[in-house]
């Protein structure tokens, strides 16, 4: 069985902070890839970044950092100079790379809330 | 151009009623997918289909049925609906392996 947890429930930050989105995984897959989405007030899942469980290189994007530490399981998103316009909803997922079909399993979801 | 469209956007409806939310793709996908998220955001997979056939099918009633036509289209049918099946429901398509999912706009059914 495999199980993301996204501890954060809610996380609300002045605008111009840096911000960490905490994303913690279990999986018995050796192999699996791990992806962010994001969710905006206005309603639609946009994906953000897919990684690789064999590539634990860190990515920046802009303002948006990614580390991966398959240590400890984690892939955990960072918002530098946080905007308001940051704020959405935040899903981290994950997907064995053995299957068909890609069964992913989210998390829960994390509610960031940036204030001017 | 949309790349996963829904239709409709919002659907009220009433108890007991059956109704259809339709999803076509036009990437080119082999994997489409039903997603129903909750009041709390919660996001549960559905259903999960690969070049028309059934791969994911979670533990959803059975009044939930998807049909996918060809592999651009994956259509939610629900019968007898119930109050409990309010939420949004989005649709989602992928490549084959390890592809990230790209999503519909959601439609928001509400059933009084």
């Amino acid at each position: 069985a495999q199980k993301v947890t996204q501890a954060q429930t809610e996380i609300s930050v002045v605008e111009k902070e840096d911000v960490t989105l905490d994303c913690v995984y279990e999986t018995r897959d050796t192999t699996y890839y791990l992806f962010w989405y994001k969710q905006p007030p206005s309603g639609e899942l946009v994906f953000l970044i897919r990684r690789n469980s064999f590539d634990e290189q860190n990515e920046i994007s802009g303002r948006y950092s990614w580390n991966f530490q398959k240590s400890t399981s984690s892939f955990n998103f960072t918002i530098t100079a946080s905007q308001v316009v940051d704020s959405a909803v935040y899903f981290c997922a994950l997907l064995p790379y053995n299957t068909n079909a890609g069964k992913s399993t989210f998390g829960d979801g994390t509610t960031l809330t940036v204030k001017p | 151009d949309t790349a996963v469209s829904q239709t409709p956007k919002y659907l009220v409806t009433q108890m007991g009623n059956d109704k259809s939310i339709k999803c076509e793709q036009n990437l080119g996908h082999d994997t489409m997918y039903w997603y129903k998220q909750d009041s709390k955001k919660f996001l549960k997979i559905m259903f999960s289909y690969n070049n028309k056939e059934l791969i994911i099918n979670e533990t959803v009633p059975n009044r939930f049925s998807p049909k996918s036509p060809d592999k651009a289209h994956l259509n939610l049918h629900i019968n007898s609906l119930e109050l409990g099946d309010s939420a949004v429901y989005f649709c989602a398509s992928s490549p084959l392996r390890g592809g990230e999912q790209f999503f519909g706009p959601g439609t928001r059914l509400t059933v009084l």
